[in-house]
């Protein structure tokens, strides 16, 4: 069955720490994308790769880092300069080679920083 | 500076009826429009998309309507049946921009009544 898998679902950190979270895709897909979302928005996205060793800022990539160093992965850091890093985090593929082809998304993890 | 808005954050329709879900775009450079459902702590699902040169795409009980000119879209769901009850989100992509990704609104939680 193919899909994207993200771990955990649920992460609970103490302020000051960086925190990374795992997204795992089997789809063969070459672009992935984490988007963020908070209560009554939109999602917003945070980073995204088209191909393996690249990656780009989306539109809120301030206090996130990450790494594309295989297809099948893009992990996510939150580091302790996001200002406000609780929220959901969902993570996408897609497959390239024409502009018009949806994402697909995994199930999310919801990150909570006390 | 939002540029695809949901501006009825929910809405209640009885089963059986017609659903109809509206979106609004501010740029015209998108050429890829899509509707997302998403229950809640799980991932959106890809429902159906349409690209700009069309006007119409149908799915089984899913349409979706697409006007350029006034900048609007919106998702037609008949007849809407009690697992319809969601958050549904629009989302739009410009393909020959420079950023990669979808653009997506608030969101509008459609409640189907019995």
């Amino acid at each position: 069955d193919g899909g994207i898998t993200q771990s955990p679902k649920y992460l609970f950190r103490k302020e000051g720490q960086n925190v990374t979270l795992s997204c795992e895709q089997n789809l063969n897909h070459d672009a992935m994308y984490w988007y963020r979302q908070d209560p009554g928005q939109g999602l917003r996205l945070i980073y995204y790769s088209q191909i393996v060793n690249d990656f780009q800022k989306g539109d809120i990539a301030e206090g996130y880092s990450v790494s594309r160093e295989k297809k099948e992965s893009f992990p996510l850091t939150v580091t302790s300069a996001q200002k406000n890093p609780t929220a959901f985090y969902l993570c996408a593929s897609r497959i390239t080679g024409g502009p018009h082809s949806p994402l697909h998304f995994g199930n999310g993890t919801r990150l909570t920083v006390t | 500076d939002q540029q695809v808005k949901q501006n009825s954050p929910s809405l209640s329709v009885q089963e059986g009826r017609i659903s109809i879900l509206n979106c609004d775009y501010t740029n015209s450079m998108f050429d890829y429009f899509l509707w997302y459902k998403k229950y809640p702590a799980e991932g959106p699902t890809f429902l159906i998309s349409i690209s700009s040169i069309k006007d119409k795409n149908e799915d089984g009980r899913f349409t979706v309507f697409l006007n350029k000119s006034a900048k609007h879209l919106s998702l037609h769901i008949v007849p809407s049946q009690p697992g319809d009850s969601a958050v549904y989100f629009c989302a739009a992509r410009d393909s020959g921009g420079g950023a990669d990704g979808l653009t997506f609104g608030k969101g509008t939680h459609l409640i189907i009544q019995p």
